[in-house]
């Protein structure tokens, strides 16, 4: 049972250039989570998803980043026109259907590093 | 907001010690606590979860204890080995109505276990 996989897991940009991260949940997992983390920085959360639905938004910059996470393949992290700021790693993690209130145990991916040139 | 603080930054010991890690957190009002692991240039590992109803919970050599009123949680560690050598992060679970969803992450311990 393959754990959640990230790719690319290094991607470098110049400023102004597209990137996209894209990350496969683990199997059975319906619910996926973005975090990012900065240089020095402790992981700050980012969108939280279920297929075809955004449920928490809230800890994405409101211009610029955007999430999906469609009825079939990846969910992905779209971010557009990158900026110096944007350099981090952004780490993925899914959890199975929560039954109870709460996040329940999350299962992070390896993460993507962007470089922002 | 929750604030998730971690204490201390670093912490370098020799092999064999036991030893704690400190994690404490502003709002008491919580699902669940974890603890993970993260190693240079990699993902997270989840090492322990307490849910908000439990003290502790134990793995193998690791110990982690909840105090919800408190704010606060330890991580034990015992005859620690130098492959325990990592950077761990404490993270909560919000009960928020209607605020964001996911972990709260503390900035993280990092540990060094001397040979």
């Amino acid at each position: 049972n393959a754990g959640v996989m990230q790719n690319p897991r290094h991607l470098v940009r110049r400023r102004g250039q597209e990137a996209r991260l894209r990350c496969s949940p683990m199997k059975g997992h319906s619910h996926v989570y973005w975090y990012r983390q900065l240089p020095e920085e402790g992981l700050k959360f980012m969108v939280y998803l279920q297929k075809e639905n955004i449920i928490d938004e809230s800890g994405m910059p409101k211009e610029r980043f955007s999430a999906e996470f469609p009825k079939e393949g990846p969910s992905i992290l779209r971010i557009q026109q990158v900026v110096r700021g944007d350099s981090a790693a952004y780490f993925c993690a899914s959890s199975p259907p929560r039954p109870k209130p709460g996040t329940g145990e999350l299962f992070f991916g390896e993460g993507s590093r962007l470089t922002v040139l | 907001k929750q604030e998730v603080t971690q204490i201390p930054a670093a912490l370098s010991v020799p092999e064999g010690e036991n030893l704690v890690l400190n994690c404490s957190f502003t709002d008491s009002a919580i699902y669940n606590l974890q603890w993970f692991r993260q190693d240079p240039g990699k993902g997270l590992t989840s090492l322990l979860l307490i849910q908000s109803s439990q003290r502790e919970q134990t793995s193998g050599r690791l110990n982690a204890s909840l105090d919800k009123s408190s704010g606060r949680s330890t991580l034990y560690i015992a005859a620690s080995q130098p492959g325990d050598s990592a950077t761990y992060l404490c993270a909560v679970d919000v009960r928020s109505g209607g605020g964001a969803d996911g972990l709260t992450f503390g900035k993280g311990t990092h540990l060094i276990i001397q040979p």
